[in-house]
């Protein structure tokens, strides 16, 4: 079955406590990005990548890093979090070639920072 | 970026067909019309996308002005598993897409 697995669902941690959001898809897509949602402001995307080692930033980045080591993988770090990065964060995957396909998003990571 | 207008919520009887209407009167030459939902609760899917030419799938149609400075997502028979938010957004080649608030329909029984 193809999907977007993201990890963990769930998260609760503390002020500057580095945590790692992991992305996985299995459908050998090249582009994968990071997206957050808030109430009242939609979907911001933070960070995308075209490619293995091809990442370039989004709209709100502040405060995040990430890496594309393979192409399945793009994880989401966030060195040192603050309460301000609380959010539903979501990872998505498409193909980068050809014309444009669909954006397969995972079932988000709701994280909270105290 | 090019932007989209939405209305922010909309409703509609269930078996009844929904309009989604989106106006987007900056849209550029090589900009795809996409338009995904979100479920309560899930990360958004996928609904349709087309470019200048009327578009069906199994989940929608997707009709686009002549001049491509509107576009209207229909849904031929609301389910109240439709309940969503749906996002109208543009993007040329998709690579960047920017979601706005899209509008939230809501199905009545």
């Amino acid at each position: 079955e193809a999907q977007v697995t993201q990890n963990p669902r769930y998260l609760i941690t503390v002020t500057g406590k580095k945590l790692t959001v992991t992305c996985s898809q299995n459908m050998n897509h090249e582009y994968m990005s990071w997206y957050r949602q808030d109430p009242g402001l939609g979907l911001r995307q933070i960070y995308y990548s075209m490619n293995v080692e091809v990442t370039d930033k989004g709209d709100v980045p502040e405060g995040y890093k990430v890496s594309r080591k393979e192409k399945r993988n793009f994880p989401l770090i966030l060195e040192s979090p603050s309460p301000n990065q609380t959010s539903l964060y979501f990872c998505a995957s498409r193909r980068a070639k050809g014309p444009p396909g669909e954006l397969f998003f995972g079932e988000g990571s709701r994280l909270t920072v105290l | 970026d090019a932007k989209t207008t939405q209305p922010n919520s909309m409703e509609s009887n269930e078996e009844e067909p929904v309009h989604l209407p989106c106006n987007h009167s900056t849209i550029s030459g090589t900009d795809y019309i996409h338009w995904y939902r979100q479920l309560p609760s899930q990360g958004p899917e996928y609904v349709i996308h087309g470019l200048t030419s009327n578009v069906n799938n199994r989940m929608a149609s997707l009709a686009i002005a002549e001049d491509r400075k509107s576009s209207t997502l229909i849904l031929h028979r609301a389910t109240l598993r439709d309940a969503a938010v749906y996002y109208c957004i543009l993007g040329a080649g998709s690579y960047q897409l920017t979601f706005g608030k899209g509008t939230k329909l809501s199905v009545i029984p």
